[in-house]
């Protein structure tokens, strides 16, 4: 069974400073990671996504996220925060094999930036 | 190209009714999958459709149910709705079972039960 966890329902930064959220997972097969994004009244957006190439991996909006196997993290980062990353983010694991299209997702971690 | 579209966007309905919630996959996929996500939570996963019948469930009771047609629509039925029931239900579409995860989600159909 796959499972994860965020750390902090709650993050806010400053404009300008780094975005941090966390993201554990558990797995017992290698697992396929990834980063949704969904904005107030809007369906979920693909960030960024894991799937055994390279370990830090580079999405959409200047997002990236490392792959940390001794770990169990894929912790997403940004350099620099924009207004706009205002969202809420949400860390997901899938299985592969037969269970593709079957996430099981994070509680999500709400993205405040202040100005 | 029109996304991923649900409908309706919202409704109300009393405990004990019955709902069907409607969507249509991105041009090209052929892969649908329902979540429920529930307020202040992550979605949780219900069933995925492909080739017309249900490949995959969630831990979710026989009250919900649903089906594929043809061109790839689906629908989700709930019956005898629960105020515990009171979610945004999540439609996703893929191109074909094997994508890795990458899904492309509606905005959503948000069910208020009273």
């Amino acid at each position: 069974a796959q499972s994860v966890t965020q750390l902090g329902s709650h993050v806010s930064v400053s404009e300008g400073a780094l975005v941090l959220l966390r993201c554990n997972y558990s797995s017992s097969v290698p697992p396929y990671l990834f980063w949704y994004v969904q904005y107030p009244n809007q369906g979920l957006q693909l960030l960024l996504k894991y799937t055994s190439a390279a370990t830090l991996v580079k999405g959409i909006n200047g997002f990236e996220a490392e792959f940390k196997k001794s770990e169990t993290s894929f912790h997403l980062t940004k350099p620099s925060a924009h207004m706009s990353d205002a969202a809420e983010y949400f860390c997901a694991v899938n299985a592969g094999g037969t269970s593709y299209g079957k996430l099981t997702f994070g509680q999500g971690t709400i993205l405040t930036v202040h100005p | 190209d029109a996304g991923v579209t649900q409908s309706p966007t919202h409704l109300i309905k009393t405990r004990g009714q019955q709902v069907t919630l409607r969507c249509s996959p991105k041009s090209g996929h052929d892969t649908v999958s329902w979540y429920q996500q529930a307020l202040g939570q992550g979605p949780q996963f219900i069933f995925q459709y492909y080739e017309e019948e249900e490949r995959q469930r969630g831990n979710f009771p026989d009250r919900f149910s649903g089906h594929q047609f043809p061109n790839y629509s689906s629908e989700l039925n709930v019956n005898a709705l629960l105020l515990g029931d009171s979610a945004l239900y999540l439609c996703a579409s893929s191109p074909g079972q094997g994508t890795i995860g990458e899904l492309f989600f509606g905005e959503g159909s948000r069910l208020t039960v009273l």
